[in-house]
């Protein structure tokens, strides 16, 4: 069975780097599907962030290109998520999800690490 | 980008009884619309998409119509594991949007 499992720090300071990593079992991200991040804030809006496929090429939410980056270890099994300066507006509950390459439904879903920005 | 409007916010049922979660698209989406569950310690889950099609393992109760910019997602006989947070999700294009969440709590 497809799992997946995100784990990064608890807390990041407002104008620093929040780092994620999304560790997956059960198929390997090199094979097919789409892999992305998709985040809940706080009073339960959802945002998709972007995903990186089973090529390694990477699409992002226009709204948050400049700042994110999304990478992966195909080594490990592992994608990784990186939010630059970010704001107190970046406190969020992160998942990770897996996509079809056509269907752009999320089948498989991490149980999400929250994340608080603050000083 | 395709705003999602999703109706009620909140929804209270007892146990047999059936309700309905209206999401709207800004403009057509064609069929292209897919409903989670999140509940509390689990992982999300895909629960129709395409509009009416069920995922695997969804129940029977679970039904789902629309198309353009109109969908419903309709819980027939209620089952005390259904209550959680309902979203929609547009999958026509990208950047894939959601809907802002309906609380389905028992009444």
């Amino acid at each position: 069975e497809v799992q997946l499992q995100e784990s990064g720090p608890g807390l990041v300071k407002p104008s620093q780097s929040l780092s994620l990593s999304c560790f997956v079992t059960g198929y390997s991200i090199t094979r097919s599907y789409r892999w992305n991040w998709i985040r809940k804030f706080p009073g339960n809006k959802l945002e998709w962030m972007g995903y990186i496929n089973s090529a390694g090429s990477a699409n992002y939410n226009p709204s948050l290109k400049s700042r994110i980056s999304i990478t992966r270890d195909t080594s490990k099994n592992q994608f990784f998520l990186q939010v630059n300066s970010v704001t107190t507006e970046d406190t969020a509950t992160y998942y990770c999800a897996r996509s079809g390459d056509y269907g752009y439904t999320f089948d498989y879903w991490g149980q999400g690490v929250m994340v608080t920005v603050s000083s | 980008d395709v705003q999602m409007t999703q109706s009620p916010s909140n929804l209270a049922a007892s146990p047999g009884e059936s309700v309905s979660i209206n999401c709207k698209a800004s403009k057509s989406i064609s069929k292209y619309l897919a409903w989670y569950q999140q509940k509390p310690g689990k992982a999300n889950k895909l629960l129709i998409y395409s509009g009416s099609t069920l995922q695997s393992g969804t129940p029977s109760r679970f039904s789902g119509s629309g198309s353009g910019t109109d969908f419903t997602l309709t819980i027939r006989n209620l089952d005390p594991e259904d209550f959680g947070l309902y979203y929609c999700q547009q999958h026509n294009e990208y950047p894939l949007t959601f809907g802002s969440g309906t609380k389905l709590e028992i009444k």
